[in-house]
């Protein structure tokens, strides 16, 4: 089953309102990255944070992370129009070696103008 | 700053044709990796490379193989397309950290498209 499974889908917003969305995943992991992605651009690196830690910020970034739950969210706080993307979670699993990321489903998050 | 180069961009082909996709990682980064994203899908892992060996083998099919080359670049080859392929192809990049993956530097992307 897919690793890393985010909620919500879709998420419209008003700018200036915060958004959050949430990953789970099933295996145990090294660390777990959000992704944005414009459509149809390349995904960019927003955050990691690694097993060890339960929360991380950057900028308008928040990320949580409980490997109890197997669970981590993205909270964005003030959002702006440029924020609409989507937002995806990967997983690195603890299998070691250069192993590719598992990636979830993606919130696709507009914010409203 | 250099960035993951792909190309080409965009590449359209015939059912049952062959595809040939390419790599340029970051400078001085020693792991390459392959995903395929299909239209609203998540990138699925193909295969990775780290100082030109195969790493890590995902969701490729047995129609596609890949290579690293002693410059580093990659290349990805499809042969007997179906419509199935046609999708997104990332290619990413990243600096190993021991056994754990770190953050991904990812190109733009080639749009596949099967007719």
């Amino acid at each position: 089953s897919q690793q890393g499974e985010e909620d919500p889908q879709a998420l419209s917003i008003q700018e200036g309102e915060n958004a959050t969305m949430n990953c789970s995943y099933k295996t145990s992991i090294n660390n777990l990255q959000w992704y944005r992605q414009n459509s149809g651009r390349g995904l960019v690196h927003l955050i990691l944070i690694r097993s060890n830690e339960r929360e991380k910020h950057s900028g308008r970034l928040r990320v949580t992370l409980d490997t109890s739950k197997k669970s981590s969210s993205l909270l964005i706080t003030a959002s702006r129009a440029a924020d609409t993307a989507s937002y995806f979670c990967a997983t690195d699993d603890s299998g070691g070696g250069a192993d590719g990321l598992t990636f979830g489903k993606g919130t696709h998050l507009i914010i409203q103008p | 700053a250099a960035g993951v180069i792909q190309s080409p961009r965009h590449l359209i082909k015939e059912k049952r044709e062959t595809a040939t996709l390419k790599c340029y990682p970051i400078p001085r980064h020693d792991t390459v990796y392959w995903y395929q994203q299909g239209p609203g899908q998540d990138p699925q892992f193909l295969i990775s490379f780290y100082e030109k060996m195969q790493s890590d083998k995902g969701s490729i099919p047995d129609r596609f193989s890949a290579q690293q080359f002693s410059d580093y670049h990659s290349e990805l080859n499809m042969s007997s397309l179906e419509l199935g392929d046609s999708a997104l192809y990332f290619c990413a990049s990243s600096l190993s950290l021991t056994s754990v993956t770190g953050e991904l530097f990812f190109g733009e992307g080639s749009r596949l498209t099967v007719l």
